[in-house]
């Protein structure tokens, strides 16, 4: 199979921390990552994508230095949502594909409280 | 961009009927995914279909895709509470596997 695992599953943070979410692939590496925001009542939104070894490309509107997305090895991307405020609280989601044009397999999410 | 209108947004279903979710768009599907999601829980692939006309089954849920490849629609057939949650289609563009999600159909089945 392909497991992506996302850690944290839940996290609180206090307004003004930063908090950092991983994606890992489990058993298999990943070229592709993508990260999504799920707001309430909406659907997924695509944050950003992310290639092992080069800068992430983010999607019109989404801030690059709030959320920095790292995509150091094959196998894992991290989110780090900076300085956060509470209306980051939301549902972070990643997928992740073996190779660009391939089905991308989604982790478990994080929900992220900011208070 | 392209957009994905998903209908209902809710639905409620005594247990064993059987219930249809549709999932329009605004542009040509290339790939259209079906996903399940709980609460708490990452999303659950279901199906991908990419051929007009295409047919997928997996226990209960059949799901299909228009000849025209604009609507899918995913059917469960003799409904259970284990069906129960949020429903999601996703859509890929040409070339492309960043999805466009619609906003979910959330499913409640009452025993």
């Amino acid at each position: 199979g392909a497991v992506v695992s996302q850690h944290p599953s839940w996290v609180i943070c206090k307004s003004g921390t930063s908090v950092k979410i991983e994606c890992r692939s489990l058993d298999f590496q990943a070229t592709t990552m993508f990260w999504y925001r799920q707001f309430p009542k909406q659907s997924l939104m695509l944050m950003a994508t992310s290639n092992e070894g080069s800068k992430a490309t983010y999607e019109q509107g989404v801030e690059k230095d709030k959320f920095l997305i790292n995509h150091a090895s094959l196998t894992l991307s991290t989110l780090t949502v900076t300085s956060a405020h509470p209306e980051d609280s939301s549902f972070y989601i990643c997928s992740a594909s073996r190779a660009v044009n391939t089905e991308a397999f989604f982790g478990q999410g994080t929900r992220l409280t900011v208070v | 961009s392209q957009e994905l209108e998903q209908s209902p947004q809710s639905l409620i279903v005594q247990e064993g009927k059987n219930l249809t979710i549709n999932c329009t768009s605004s542009k040509t599907l290339y790939g259209l995914y079906w996903y399940k999601q709980k609460y708490g829980e990452g999303l659950i692939f279901l199906m991908m279909l990419q051929k007009g006309g295409e047919e997928k089954s997996h226990e209960k849920i059949t799901a299909k895709l228009d000849e025209k490849k604009q609507q899918s629609s995913l059917h469960i057939t003799a409904s259970q509470p284990s069906h129960a949650g949020i429903y999601l289609c996703g859509a890929d563009g040409a070339g492309s596997y960043q999805l466009t999600f619609g906003k979910g159909t959330k499913l409640s089945v009452i025993p």
